[in-house]
């Protein structure tokens, strides 16, 4: 299956600072990404849809300013988290889709554990 | 949008039992419903996956089965074993966006 690498696979910063996480799809081209937050115990929540060339469709309740998508090329997205507070600690999680046939699979990063201190 | 809830949160089994997790969906446009494993810290993995046109799969100790008409699929594991110990989540997908459920944190004992 294809292949989504997501960088860093964990993180510690300080509050007030700001962190990027890369997401790239090795072998394949994702003119869309997922970028998802998991706390624990809990499922994977939708943050918002990185598009190729432009704006990122952001989720209900997400905070655009604080979450800065950019997708400026087939294989990169990044999910930069701004100012962050200890509030924003999770696990954030990538995914890009690629087509077989009728069917779109979900292939994942590593994810990219954030603890801000 | 699609709404995909999945049950139990949380299941425990001794080793060697059969688990059955549950979803059901609501858009009835969807039309693939995978599987995703998740240890603790790591990414989810697509363990199994069935199509809408397709009643049943199975992959060696894992199956998954589907009903269209009431919108309901299920995961079944049999002979589990301690390394089956993971969450798991299901999915569908309307589109190309996938709706996740909750997940069911597995726990066999050996």
């Amino acid at each position: 299956g294809a292949v989504v690498s997501q960088h860093p696979s964990w993180v510690i910063c300080k509050s007030g600072t700001s962190v990027k996480i890369e997401c790239r799809s090795l072998d394949f081209q994702a003119t869309t990404m997922f970028w998802y937050r998991q706390f624990p115990k809990q499922s994977l929540m939708l943050m918002a849809t990185s598009n190729e060339g432009s704006k990122a469709t952001y989720e209900q309740g997400v905070e655009k300013d604080k979450f800065l998508i950019n997708h400026a090329s087939l294989t990169l997205s990044t999910l930069t988290v701004t100012s962050a507070h200890p509030e924003d600690s999770s696990f954030y999680i990538c995914s890009a889709p690629e087509a077989y046939g009728v069917v779109t699979e979900a292939f994942f990063g590593q994810g990219t554990r954030l603890t801000v201190v | 949008g699609e709404n995909v809830e999945q049950h139990p949160s949380t299941l425990s089994v001794q080793e060697g039992d059969s688990a059955v997790i549950k979803c059901t969906y609501s858009d009835s446009a969807s039309n693939y419903f995978p599987w995703y494993k998740q240890e603790l810290g790591k990414r989810p993995q697509l363990i199994i996956d069935i199509r809408s046109n397709v009643g049943e799969k199975k992959d060696q100790r894992i199956a998954v089965t589907l009903n269209k008409t009431a919108k309901h699929f299920s995961l079944h594991i049999t002979e589990t074993q301690p390394e089956d110990s993971a969450v798991y989540f299901c999915a569908a997908n309307p589109s190309y966006i996938p709706t996740f459920g909750r997940g069911t944190s597995l726990i066999v004992h050996p």
